[in-house]
């Protein structure tokens, strides 16, 4: 079965200065692989996918993450991160369930707080 | 706006009493899904749809039944209300490419 780990709990960085989130997957195949975004009180917004191709994604907001198949890794990262980037981030991997439909398994979160 | 709209937003119950979300998309997706978050959790697969008429169990199914009578329906219900069921419950929709679509969420408190 797939799973997720994202090992930071918090983290806090000033505004201005680098990001990165770490996540690591353990999936049998070829991943698919999603960071999601998600504001207090609101849904879960997707910032970015890999299924294929280039290792590096490029997303919204200014965000990109890499893809690396030798360290089960797609770590997230902002090169200047911006007060309005404070928020919960997810990180998941997708699978096809039997019968159809696709099954997202998230990870327990990375909560960022940016200082000013 | 095209979306996925979740009724009610809040919803405090007492143990034992019944309940039912209703999650609306208007995108036409085929593919509809409830997963319940809790803290340090992550977020958890209830149950999901794949089309009109079809459901089926995802990872945390017991004490909750769905239903999806049309395509832009998805209803998750709770014919018991336990205190464990305490949480915030997100509909998501979606083409077959895993372009999910989440709701804003359902705050549900079991007292």
């Amino acid at each position: 079965a797939q799973s997720v780990t994202q090992p930071d709990i918090h983290i806090t960085v000033s505004e201005g200065a680098s990001l990165e989130l770490r996540c690591n997957y353990s999936y049998g195949a070829t991943p698919y692989l999603f960071w999601y975004v998600q504001s207090p009180g609101q849904g879960l917004q997707l910032l970015l996918k890999y299924f294929s191709g280039d290792t590096l994604v490029q997303g919204i907001k200014g965000f990109e993450a890499e893809f690396k198949r030798s360290q089960s890794s797609f770590n997230l990262r902002k090169p200047s991160v911006h007060w309005s980037d404070a928020a919960e981030y997810f990180c998941a991997v997708g699978a096809t369930l039997t019968g159809g439909g696709n099954k997202l398994t998230f990870g327990t979160g990375t909560q960022l707080k940016v200082e000013l | 706006n095209a979306g996925v709209t979740q009724t009610p937003k809040f919803r405090v119950l007492k143990t034992g009493q019944s309940m039912t979300l209703l999650c609306a998309q208007d995108m036409n997706h085929e593919y509809m899904y409830w997963y319940r978050q809790d803290p340090g959790m992550g977020l958890r697969l209830i149950h999901y749809s794949v089309g009109e008429g079809t459901t089926a169990k995802g990872e945390v199914p017991d004490g909750y039944n769905v239903s999806r009578l049309k395509k832009q329906n998805f209803l998750l219900g709770l014919e018991s209300a336990a205190p464990s069921q305490t949480s915030v419950y997100f509909c998501a929709s979606s083409y077959p490419d895993y372009g999910y679509t989440f709701g804003s969420g359902t705050r549900l408190t079991v007292v």
